[in-house]
């Protein structure tokens, strides 16, 4: 059973454009629900991330909208660079102790010039 | 300040074999992770560590063993390589105990091919 649904799989997107990567999760014990950005032969990086008492975090060009009623999260990528060509990865966890990350399956954005 | 090291950073393994992938935080961070990512299935949690002398198990345990005698220390054996193993796999580090809810380090991956 899958606990984070990632779409889409891969993501064309124009220099200057809106990137968009959606994500659903199940268990409405999640309360934790960052995003990583991951390079080619890197491991991944904290990018952004949001917890369900606020609606829409931002940091830069990068923003996070967050749908409780939904179980539904975003991640909106503002005048998309091609350095922002990457993999996306957004995650979900519980507070409670001991428990791990889980991660959706991954967006690869090519942002093209 | 390293972080996260893994080493070694690729390895080709035959069917059988067995080897110890290494982790080590010099962050004091009590939280340790081992990933495996394959394509189109994301990363999948193997084993984590809330502390020195205590694990658990992720979605994916089978065929690997971990211990962690140190809190610098997160070592991932595979017992008997199969194919089916080879993938990347990254360790992970937060600094407290509540992992989950943590900015997760990350090590730069280990590549491993089992023929």
């Amino acid at each position: 059973q899958q606990q984070v649904k990632q779409s889409p799989q891969s993501l064309i997107v124009q220099k200057g454009g809106i990137s968009i990567i959606n994500c659903a999760y199940e268990n409405t014990a999640f309360d934790y629900f960052p995003w990583y950005q991951q390079f080619p032969g890197k491991g991944p990086a904290l990018l952004i991330a949001i917890r369900p008492d606020v609606s829409e975090k931002k940091e830069g060009r990068f923003t996070i909208s967050f749908n409780k009623s939904a179980k539904q999260f975003s991640l909106h990528i503002m005048d998309s660079q091609p350095g922002d060509s990457a993999t996306y990865f957004c995650a979900a966890s519980t507070w409670q102790a001991g428990t791990a990350l889980i991660f959706g399956k991954g967006t690869t954005l090519s942002v093209s010039s | 300040n390293a972080g996260v090291t893994q080493t070694p950073k690729f390895q080709v393994l035959k069917t059988g074999q067995s080897m110890t992938l290494q982790c080590a935080q010099d962050m004091n961070h009590e939280y340790m992770s081992w990933y495996r990512q394959d394509p189109g299935m994301g990363l999948r949690l193997i084993h984590y560590s809330v502390g020195a002398g205590i694990t658990d198990q992720g979605e994916v345990p089978n065929g690997y063993n971990v211990s962690r005698s140190t809190t610098e220390d997160f070592p991932l054996r595979l017992l008997s390589a199969a194919p089916s193993q080879t993938s990347v796999y990254f360790c992970a580090s937060s600094l407290s105990w509540t992992g989950a809810n943590e900015k997760l380090f990350f090590g730069s991956g280990t590549q491993l091919s089992v023929l």
